[in-house]
């Protein structure tokens, strides 16, 4: 069964870097797939953040693309998001998530919500 | 502002039928795949449609999927009092600013 897990800081102060790490198990990720970073703000919408494959290429959220850096470490089996310069905007449940097929999320994290704020 | 537009909510009595459609534009659902998702309050959403129409291992077929153009539809028929949640539709967008979108979900009332 494949399962992710994410993991981070629950609070960053604003104007700081946030990270996240999402750690597989069940699945290769060196095997396939597209793995994505997905955020829920409290009470709204899904957004997408952005995804990566197991080579490294990304994709990003046009409107989050200079703030917003993923990776991939085969090694741990994990992969990582990093969102500098946070605002009290950015508070919000960060989902980790497999791609089945485009924009197809499978399998999801249970999220972590992270706050901003000093 | 999402830029796949679903209904703010849906309604219907158990047993019944209830369809909650997505329109989007040519630049996303009329050129990439749609998936649908139901998120339960308090949990991560869950994959019920994929590429348009095909559901994934242990979805029931009571969740179905179809497109046409630039709209995308989630049926569900035989509703029950554990359908009632909040369904979100999904695309890739291969604008100038490509990239993954979703509709800002449809709240689904099983009255």
């Amino acid at each position: 069964q494949v399962q992710l897990q994410e993991s981070g800081p629950g609070l960053v102060k604003p104007s700081e870097t946030l990270s996240l790490t999402c750690a597989v198990s069940g699945y290769s990720i060196s095997s396939g797939y597209y793995w994505g970073w997905i955020r829920q703000p409290p009470g709204k919408g899904l957004e997408w953040i952005g995804s990566i494959y197991h080579s490294g290429s990304t994709y990003y959220n046009p409107s989050l693309k200079s703030r917003v850096t993923i990776s991939v470490d085969t090694s741990k089996n994990q992969f990582s998001l990093k969102l500098s310069s946070v605002t009290a905007a950015d508070t919000a449940v960060y989902y980790c998530a497999r791609a089945l097929s485009s924009q197809g999320y499978d399998y999801w994290g249970q999220g972590t919500l992270v706050t901003v704020s000093s | 502002q999402s830029v796949l537009t679903q209904p703010p909510s849906v309604s219907a009595a158990p047993g019944q039928k209830v369809t909650i459609s997505c329109s989007g534009s040519s630049s996303n659902i009329g050129n990439n795949y749609v998936s649908w998702y139901q998120q339960l309050p308090g949990t991560a959403p869950k994959l019920l449609i994929y590429e348009n129409n095909k559901r994934p291992s242990g979805i029931p077929d009571r969740f179905s999927g179809s497109k046409s153009g630039t709209s995308a539809t989630l049926g569900i028929t035989g509703l029950q009092t554990g359908d009632e949640a909040d369904y979100y539709c999904g695309t890739w967008d291969s604008s100038l600013s490509a990239g993954g979108v979703f509709g800002g979900g449809t709240k689904l009332t099983v009255l």
